[in-house]
């Protein structure tokens, strides 16, 4: 069973600080990695994916992987109560089982 | 408008009546699949399509019926509900190639089998 394991929090920041969360999985054969942003009782919502060693940002999100440790992490800055949602790492298991696992989810409270 | 619709959005059924819920999407995407979320066990895919009359089995099929005879439409069957199939069921689609690239999610079922 390939597993995809987060902390599941809830995970509370101050308004304008850094968010950390964090997303490790079982597969080596694993080639493509998501977050998502699931607001209470709506879809999720696409927040970064990453294929490639290291980090890629976009605006105040910061995707980091290490494949040989097989982690993922998000890091959000200047944390807005906006983000106060729960994070979703996903992991595309492949090998030609082109199946998706995710996470249980961390739940994120930004406090004002 | 880019999106994928799925209907109905909410449904009260009882045991054992054979439902439909339908998926449809408007991106022309290859990759379609669904989820479904429950409390404390998170998402988990049941099927997924990786074109037209192509399907295979997610990590929770057992209960589920798929098919996938367009291209833009991929329903869940439910041939015979049964309570614990109660549970907000997600459809999503992406473009399909290696690696899997992002998927597009519906808005969500709330299905309650009594």
């Amino acid at each position: 069973q390939k597993e995809v394991e987060q902390n599941s929090g809830p995970l509370s920041v101050p308004e304008g600080a850094i968010a950390s969360l964090n997303c490790t999985y079982s597969d080596r054969g694993s080639q493509s990695f998501f977050w998502y942003r699931q607001y209470s009782g709506k879809s999720p919502e696409l927040i970064m994916f990453i294929y490639s060693n290291g980090d890629k940002e976009d605006g105040r999100f910061t995707a980091q992987l290490n494949k040989a440790s097989q982690y993922v992490s998000l890091l959000i800055r200047d944390s807005q109560p906006s983000d106060s949602a729960t994070y979703l790492c996903a992991v595309n298991i492949g090998g030609g089982s082109e199946k998706l696992v995710f996470g249980k989810g961390t739940k994120l409270t930004v406090n004002p | 408008e880019a999106q994928v619709t799925q209907n109905p959005r909410y449904l009260i059924t009882v045991t054992g009546k054979k439902l439909t819920v339908t998926c449809s999407q408007n991106m022309n995407h290859e990759y379609m699949s669904w989820y479904r979320q429950d409390p404390g066990l998170g998402l988990r895919q049941i099927y997924y399509s990786m074109n037209v009359e192509v399907t295979d089995k997610g990590d929770v099929p057992e209960g589920y019926k798929v098919s996938r005879k367009e291209k833009r439409n991929f329903p869940l069957i439910l041939e015979s509900p049964s309570p614990n199939q109660t549970s907000l069921y997600f459809c999503a689609s992406s473009l399909y190639n290696l690696p899997l690239y992002e998927q597009y999610f519906g808005p969500g079922t709330r299905l309650t089998v009594t």
